[in-house]
């Protein structure tokens, strides 16, 4: 069990730019979890994948926001044209069948100036 | 709107002694809770969770309460050690998979 991992850990990055993030799940889990966490605030949900399915979408994902999960194993989430408002740290979890507890990884700090 | 609410944001307490971190519920569908742990730059940690169908899980100093009368549940860390100082989140599942997420509470363990 090596962990779930998040790349890049910090992204700096100019308001309109695109920034893309990459998630690697403990190997044998099948659901992959995006969530976002602002100052002060708790995870909050963006989006779920069961294998390559993307099952769910909170309303927090904006048209600018897409993620995937192409063969069921890593996932990246790509944020186009950045705001102000996307800085935060983005978490990515993973969890497997039928055990509902989700493994975070470290997650990746965004900064958009 | 805030589902799940942890009120007292910091807390301060004794190495040895008892902390107890408080978290409210107010959507009936949730039947699966969870606390975790977050120390700066890193993701959150899996504490001990609980099922609805119980009213009590314990795993070594900790130790999680459901009320569900109540829509409450409680975490007991005991005896609590430096190292517990974080920042806690109490979560809570409605069989959807997504996990809903109070405010947090930070400990502080005063050796």
């Amino acid at each position: 069990d090596t962990g779930v991992s998040q790349n890049p850990r910090h992204k700096i990055t100019k308001r309109g730019q695109n920034v893309t993030f990459r998630c690697d799940p403990i190997s044998e889990h099948n659901r992959l979890y995006w969530y976002r966490q602002t100052l002060g605030q708790g995870p909050e949900f963006l989006t779920y994948f069961q294998n390559e399915a993307q099952l769910e979408k909170s309303r927090l994902l904006s048209d600018r926001f897409s993620a995937e999960r192409p063969k069921g194993s890593f996932s990246t989430l790509e944020i186009q044209r950045t705001e102000q408002g996307d800085s935060a740290m983005y978490l990515c979890a993973s969890s497997s069948d039928p055990v509902m507890k989700q493994y975070f990884g470290p997650g990746t700090r965004l900064t958009v100036t | 709107d805030q589902q799940v609410k942890q009120n007292s944001p910091s807390l301060s307490v004794q190495e040895g002694r008892i902390s107890i971190l408080n978290c409210d519920y107010t959507n009936s569908m949730f039947d699966y809770f969870l606390w975790y742990k977050k120390y700066p730059a890193e993701g959150p940690t899996f504490l001990i969770s609980i099922s609805s169908i119980k009213d009590k899980n314990e795993d070594g100093r900790f130790t999680v309460f459901l009320n569900k009368s109540a829509k409450h549940l409680s975490l007991h860390i005991v005896p609590s050690q430096p190292g517990d100082s974080a920042v806690y989140f109490c979560a809570a599942s409605a069989g959807n998979n997504r996990l809903a997420f109070g405010k947090g509470n930070q400990v502080v363990v005063i050796p």
